[in-house]
C-alpha cells in the first residue's frame, strides 16, 4: 500500500520558537496533501489543503501566517508552526492523496506530537 | 444535520462476534467512501474503501454501501481484542478533494 512518513514523530520546544514538520509520500506522487490537528479525545480537524506548486487553502479559523505550509514537490509538504505557544500543543497529522485510475484515496502519516513548554 | 454521522459508541462486542458499524451522509453526490481505524495516540489507518453500491469484502472486513439510502457500514467478523479502536467513516463529497469525517465510533472487543 501507499506509505506516508512524517518527521519528527515527537518534538518538544520552548514557547516562541518555530517548529517544522515534514510529510513525505514514499512510494507515490501526491499532488495534494492535507494537514490535520487532533486534540486528545477529539476528532481530526482539517487545517489546510496543500497543492504542489501553489498556495495552500486554509480552513476557516486557521491562521495562515501562523501555520506556514509549503508543498515544494510531489512527494514533500512541510508545516511550520511559527512562534509556537502552549495552546499549539497537539497531534499534527498529514495525509497524501493517492490517485489510482479514477479513485482518490488519502493515506495518513504517523503523526507528529508537538509539546510547547 | 452533520455531513457525516456515526454513533459515537462505545460499541462493546464479545470476542468472536460480529461488530457492525454504521454511517450516514448528507451529500447525495458523494462518490467515495472510506473506513479508517484509529488506535489511541496513533494516526488513522485505511481499512476499506468503497465506491459502488453493494458489498466489498477484505478478510474479516466487509463494507456495504447503499447510495439511495445514503448509508455505509462496516462489518467486522470474528472480532478480536486487537480490533478495539475508534473507527472513522469518511466521505469525499460532490465537491471533491477533502475527506469529510464522522465523529468516529469507539469499538471495544471484550475477551
Amino acid at each position: 500500500g501507499a506509505v506516508v512518513s512524517q518527521h519528527p514523530s515527537r518534538v518538544i520546544c520552548k514557547s516562541g520558537t518555530s517548529v517544522k514538520i515534514e510529510c513525505r509520500s514514499l512510494d507515490f506522487q501526491a499532488t495534494t496533501m492535507f494537514w490535520y490537528r487532533q486534540f486528545p479525545k477529539q476528532s481530526l480537524m482539517l487545517m489546510a489543503t496543500s497543492n504542489e506548486g501553489s498556495k495552500a487553502t486554509y480552513e476557516q479559523g486557521v491562521e495562515k501566517d501562523k501555520f506556514l505550509i509549503n508543498h515544494a514537490s510531489l512527494t514533500l509538504s512541510t508545516l511550520t508552526v511559527t512562534s509556537a505557544h502552549p495552546e499549539d500543543s497537539s497531534f499534527y497529522i498529514c495525509s497524501a492523496s493517492h490517485l489510482a485510475g479514477d479513485t482518490d484515496t488519502q493515506y495518513f502519516g504517523p503523526g507528529t506530537r508537538l509539546t510547547v513548554l | 444535520q452533520k455531513e457525516v454521522e456515526q454513533n459515537s459508541g462505545p460499541l462493546s462486542v464479545p470476542e468472536g462476534a460480529i461488530a457492525s458499524l454504521n454511517c450516514t451522509y448528507s451529500d447525495r453526490g458523494s462518490q467515495s467512501f472510506f473506513w479508517y481505524r484509529q488506535y489511541s495516540g496513533k494516526s488513522p489507518e485505511l481499512i476499506m474503501s468503497i465506491y459502488s453500491n453493494g458489498d466489498k469484502e477484505d478478510g474479516r472486513f466487509t463494507a456495504q454501501l447503499n447510495k439511495a439510502s445514503q448509508y455505509v457500514s462496516l462489518l467486522i467478523r470474528d472480532s478480536q481484542p486487537s480490533d478495539s479502536a475508534t473507527y472513522l467513516c469518511a466521505v469525499i463529497g460532490s465537491g471533491g478533494g477533502k475527506l469529510i469525517f464522522g465523529q468516529g465510533t469507539e469499538l471495544s472487543v471484550k475477551p
